[in-house]
This record gives structure tokens, sequence and C-alpha cells, in this order.
């Protein structure tokens, strides 16, 4: 069973702060490495694509994988009170698989 | 360029009854993916198909079947309503089926089974 655990949160953060999301996965051959964003009643919208090891930046946003620990996680800088939204890991093997989500709060 | 599209949007069936889901992915795209979404389970894969054919299957009864359409577009269909249905159904698609491949989300449809 191909696995992608997220701690379900919620992750609470002031505004302008660091915002830190985990995820890890079980399958070995998985490919491709996504976290989507979803507000409440909405559909996942993109944030970011990984497929490397390292880190990848876009914006407020940077992703970084970890194959060999198995281990994916997106930083939001700058944190704005607009960016509270359960936040989807979700990896490539043969499908996407998605984790649960974490909540993340930004307080005024 | 317009984004997925899915109808209905809503809808509201009892025990016992059958629903047929459409999905219409973006122009270009070939691939679509159905998902379930339940807010004790996650978002979970249904199946995914491409040029037509089905290329995997999730871990669903065969109750939940679907097909594609030379056009891309997608339906799925559930039979024999279970109150354990009631999920927002959400259809991606993407350029191919590669892993590569970024899946793009339509609305949804939330179905309700009483």
């Amino acid at each position: 069973q191909k696995e992608v655990e997220q701690n379900s949160g919620p992750l609470s953060v002031p505004e302008g702060a660091i915002a830190s999301l985990n995820c890890t996965y079980s399958d070995r051959g998985s490919q491709s490495f996504f976290w989507y964003r979803q507000y409440s009643g909405k559909s996942p919208e993109l944030i970011m694509f990984i497929y490397s090891n390292g880190d990848k930046e876009d914006g407020r946003f940077t992703a970084q994988l970890n194959k060999a620990s198995q281990y994916v996680s997106l930083l939001i800088r700058d944190s704005q009170p607009s960016d509270s939204a359960t936040y989807l890991c979700a990896v490539r093997g043969s499908t996407l698989t998605f984790g649960k989500g974490t909540m993340l709060l930004v307080s005024p | 360029k317009a984004g997925v599209t899915q109808t209905p949007r809503y809808l509201i069936k009892t025990r016992g009854q059958q629903v047929t889901l459409s999905c219409s992915p973006i122009s270009g795209h070939r691939s679509v993916s159905w998902y379930q979404q339940t807010p004790g389970q996650g978002l979970q894969f249904l199946f995914e198909y491409f040029s037509e054919t089905q290329r995997n299957k999730g871990n669903f009864p065969g109750r939940f079947s679907g097909r594609q359409f030379s056009n891309s577009r997608s339906e799925m269909n559930v039979s024999t309503l279970e109150l354990g249905d009631s999920a927002l159904y959400l259809c991606a698609s993407s350029l191919r089926d590669s892993a590569q491949e970024t899946q793009y989300f339509g609305p949804g449809t939330r179905l309700l089974v009483l």
C-alpha cells in the first residue's frame, strides 16, 4: 500500500512568519512530487512540483525533496492570512497518491 | 484557456440509485483522472484514462466505473449508491499520463446520498 503521510495540523503561524509543511512517502519508486493548496469548499490548486533532490523556489514558496529519506517539504515565506488553507502533498508513482493534508492557519 | 469543467456541481440521490458524473478536460489534455474526497479518507484515486483507455484503477468496488470518449471527455458512474458514497468527486486532467505531468483539477461534483 503506497502511503503519503502528513501532519493534519492545524499549523498556526503569525503573519510574516515562515510556515514549514512536511510530507513522507513510502514508495521508493515515486518519480514526481506535488504540493496542492485547497481552500475550504474548493478544489485543489497546484502550488509547486519537484522532481529532483534539492530545493526549488517559486516566489514565496520553496519545495524541498530528499529521495533518500523519502521526504518532501514546502516552505512558505512571509506567510499571509490568505495562505490559510489545507496543503496536500501528492506523490506520483504509477498513480498520484495524496496525503490527507495539513491545515495551515496564518493569523494577522 | 478554459479549465476543467464538471457537471453537475451538486447532486442528491437516494440509496440504491445510480449516478453519472461528467468531466470535460482542459483543451488539448488527453488524460483524465477521477478522485473521491471525503473528510475521513482524504483524496482517493478512482481511475485514470488516456486516449479512451483505462490506464490505472484504484481500490474501489466494481460499482464505480468510468469511460473516456474520443474527445477526451470522461464520465464516471456509480451504481447501487450507498450512504458512504457521499463525497466530493474530483476530476483532473493532464496533457499525458506520464509521471511528470501536472494534473489540474475541476471544481468537483458534490454528491449526497440519502
